[in-house]
């Protein structure tokens, strides 16, 4: 399995360009988030996703849209790129809504380091 | 509102050391509370996480102490190693209707000296 796959690894964007970020998992996972990461700071929850054409906002979701038509992809679209979303993006999924025991723990990508100048 | 958190920013410890990072959490409905280790340039990955059922729980080297009245828990790394040198993020969520959302802390970056 590879696991949760995120492209591209870097990228660098001028004001009010858009992009996508990509996210796919192969473990058949049902829930899927997006984080971002600002230096010296926690994760931050932009998006998730409970299953196929379900999603929901997070705790810092503007500027930002996703979609998931199908269970193993979850992209993250910025509409209008601002200096505010320079940040380290994560993709993550796990198995399940209610986490008994570590086994129910959130697998993350390996990030998407973006610039916006 | 930062509900999850994390002290301290930064930590040095001597090889062999027990560094102790300590977490603080607001909301009772928080049951779920998972220790994530992150290297530069990787992905967060799953340390170690603990359910307030319990007041300790020990994996390897890595113990967490959990003080469900005071509304804190902590990690704390044995016999601390150079290849430990890492940032640590706490992490919590409710178990249910919260979809296992993490609402993460600020995070620690530890070094521990050869």
């Amino acid at each position: 399995n590879a696991g949760v796959t995120q492209t591209p690894k870097f990228r660098i964007l001028k004001i009010g360009q858009s992009m996508t970020l990509q996210c796919t998992q192969d473990m058949n996972h049902n829930y899927m988030y997006w984080y971002r990461q600002d230096p010296g700071m926690g994760l931050k929850l932009i998006y998730y996703s409970v299953g196929a054409g379900i999603t929901d906002k997070g705790e810092v979701p503007n500027g930002y849209n996703v979609s998931r038509s199908t269970t193993e992809d979850f992209p993250l679209r910025l509409e209008l790129a601002a200096p505010s979303q320079t940040s380290v993006y994560f993709c993550a999924s796990t198995e399940t809504g209610i986490p008994q025991d570590a086994t129910d723990t959130q697998y993350f990508g390996p990030g998407t380091r973006l610039t916006v100048l | 509102q930062q509900q999850v958190k994390q002290s301290p920013q930064s930590l040095i410890v001597q090889k062999g050391g027990i560094p102790i990072i300590n977490c603080a959490y607001e909301n009772t409905a928080f049951d779920y509370f998972p220790w994530y280790q992150q290297f530069p340039g990787k992905g967060p990955a799953l340390l170690i996480a603990i359910r307030p059922d319990v007041s300790e729980k020990k994996e390897g080297r890595f113990t967490i102490s959990f003080n469900k009245s005071a509304k804190q828990f902590s990690l704390h790394i044995m016999d601390s190693q150079p290849g430990d040198s890492a940032t640590y993020f706490c992490a919590a969520s409710p178990r249910t209707g919260g979809y296992n959302k993490l609402i993460f802390g600020a995070g620690t970056r530890l070094a521990v000296h050869p």
